[in-house]
């Protein structure tokens, strides 16, 4: 069986501090893990991947995600907000045959 | 590559009308996906292809939806009649290998009214 858990459904951050958004997984495979972002009105867009090499992945926009396998987590996050952050966030988790499963989203809140 | 078009982009139609939404997917992916995204449900997985096969349409919603994949260059999903509790925006995604990077269409924001 393969699961997702993303535990916050929205998060609010003030501009400027940090952004931390949890991603917990469950998989009878060794997974890829993924994080999405979708901004109003857009598709998603892969925002990092990790593939079984460094467990500290870093993305675009500033973002990087640690895989714990201890934890089984994936958890997201961006030393400092910044408004344009704000959006939807999708965990992703991609098992044996080619099954991909994706969290219900976290909404990233951005206050000036 | 383009990336992923899907059209249109919005489509507004009436209870009971048929409608296709289309997908062209980037150049030498061999998956093809079709989510359906709504406030009440978040993003689902409706169907999936791998060379233009389905593998699983365990998502579709009921008999009024139907998905093709004629080539790999196109697909469409189809839903006849349409209802009200179809309004959604529906995306197409298609990936190199099916647990690598999708890649995102814009999406169609279908009304129905």
């Amino acid at each position: 069986a393969q699961s997702v858990t993303q535990l916050d459904s929205h998060v609010s951050v003030s501009e400027g501090t940090p952004v931390l958004l949890r991603c917990n997984y469950s998989s009878s495979y060794s997974p890829s893990l993924f994080w999405y972002v979708q901004h109003p009105n857009k598709g998603l867009q892969l925002l990092l991947k990790y593939t079984s090499a460094a467990t500290l992945v870093k993305g675009i926009n500033g973002f990087e995600a640690e895989f714990k396998k201890s934890e089984t987590s994936f958890h997201l996050t961006k030393p400092s907000a910044h408004m344009s952050d704000a959006a939807e966030y999708f965990c992703v988790v991609s098992g044996g045959y080619q099954k991909v499963t994706f969290g219900t989203g976290t909404k990233l809140q951005v206050i000036p | 590559d383009a990336g992923v078009i899907q059209s249109p982009r919005h489509e507004v139609t009436e209870m009971g009308q048929e409608v296709t939404l289309r997908c062209k997917p980037i150049s030498g992916h061999d998956y093809l996906f079709w989510y359906r995204q709504t406030m009440m449900r978040g993003l689902e997985l409706l169907i999936y292809f791998n060379n233009n096969v389905p593998i699983d349409d365990s998502g579709m919603p009921e008999d009024r939806f139907s998905a093709k994949m004629p080539n790999a260059s196109f697909s469409t999903l189809k839903i006849q009649p349409s209802e009200p509790r179809d309004s959604a925006v529906y995306f197409c995604a298609s990936s190199l290998g099916g647990g690598n990077i999708q890649y995102f269409g814009a999406g169609t924001r279908l009304s129905v009214l």
